[in-house]
């Protein structure tokens, strides 16, 4: 099945310590997104990719930053996670047809815990 | 910009009764509306869009939704509520004027009584 797979499901880090998360898809969709969600908060996106141009939201931490080698991989990078990095993170991908009403599909997240 | 509320953080039904969840979008031209749903630990699962044609749309799992243009609301509705329903619910809107962003409400937790 076409799907968004996220890896790991959970990841532990250490405050200060980098770590990269990964999304991959078989949607061979063009926009790839990343979103921050904090425990009973809506999704926060952080930046999309459209191709290879990569749109960074304004209030985006430049401790977050993003890679996208191919069509279907995604990375995430914290430089230097602090407490308050502590989130599921999830990744989204979505065709582009013209219009704004294409269906953005979610990765299952990862859950990143901060020591 | 566009924004969306959610009317209630929390919302308590028992099983086989009504399930209304509401939303009120702001979008200055015509919106795409969407409602998701997220399970515990899991990433969010379209329920059903609304993308300017039938102002009822219908769903997966027993949902639908009504697009009021007049009260600028897109109500997430299920008659008979099962206790696998019982999950966070996200209603989000996007539009011409945002670009590729689809902006979410703050999310409704529903829950489901035996």
């Amino acid at each position: 099945d076409a799907m968004v797979i996220q890896n790991p499901r959970y990841q532990v880090t250490q405050f200060g310590k980098p770590v990269t998360l990964s999304c991959s898809q078989t949607l061979n969709h063009n926009v790839m997104y990343w979103y921050q969600q904090k425990s009973s908060q809506a999704p926060k996106l952080l930046f999309h990719y459209y191709d290879k141009d990569f749109n960074n939201e304004a209030d985006t931490p430049d401790n977050f930053q993003s890679r996208r080698p191919n069509t279907s991989f995604c990375f995430l990078d914290i430089r230097s996670p602090g407490l308050g990095d502590a989130a599921m993170y999830l990744c989204a991908t979505s065709g582009w047809g013209g219009t704004y009403q294409e269906t953005q599909y979610f990765g299952p997240g990862t859950r990143l815990l901060v020591l | 910009a566009q924004s969306v509320t959610q009317l209630g953080s929390h919302v308590s039904v028992s099983e086989g009764a009504l399930v209304l969840l509401r939303c009120n979008y702001s979008s200055s031209v015509p919106p795409y509306l969407f409602w998701y749903v997220q399970y515990p630990n899991q990433g969010l699962q379209l329920l059903l869009k609304y993308t300017s044609a039938a102002t009822l749309v219908k769903g997966i799992n027993g949902f639908e939704a009504e697009f009021k243009k007049s009260e600028t609301s897109f109500h997430l509705t299920k008659p008979s509520a099962h206790m696998s329903d019982a999950a966070e619910y996200f209603c989000a809107v996007s539009d011409a004027t945002g670009g590729f962003k689809t902006i979410f409400g703050a999310g409704t937790r529903l829950f489901v009584k035996a």
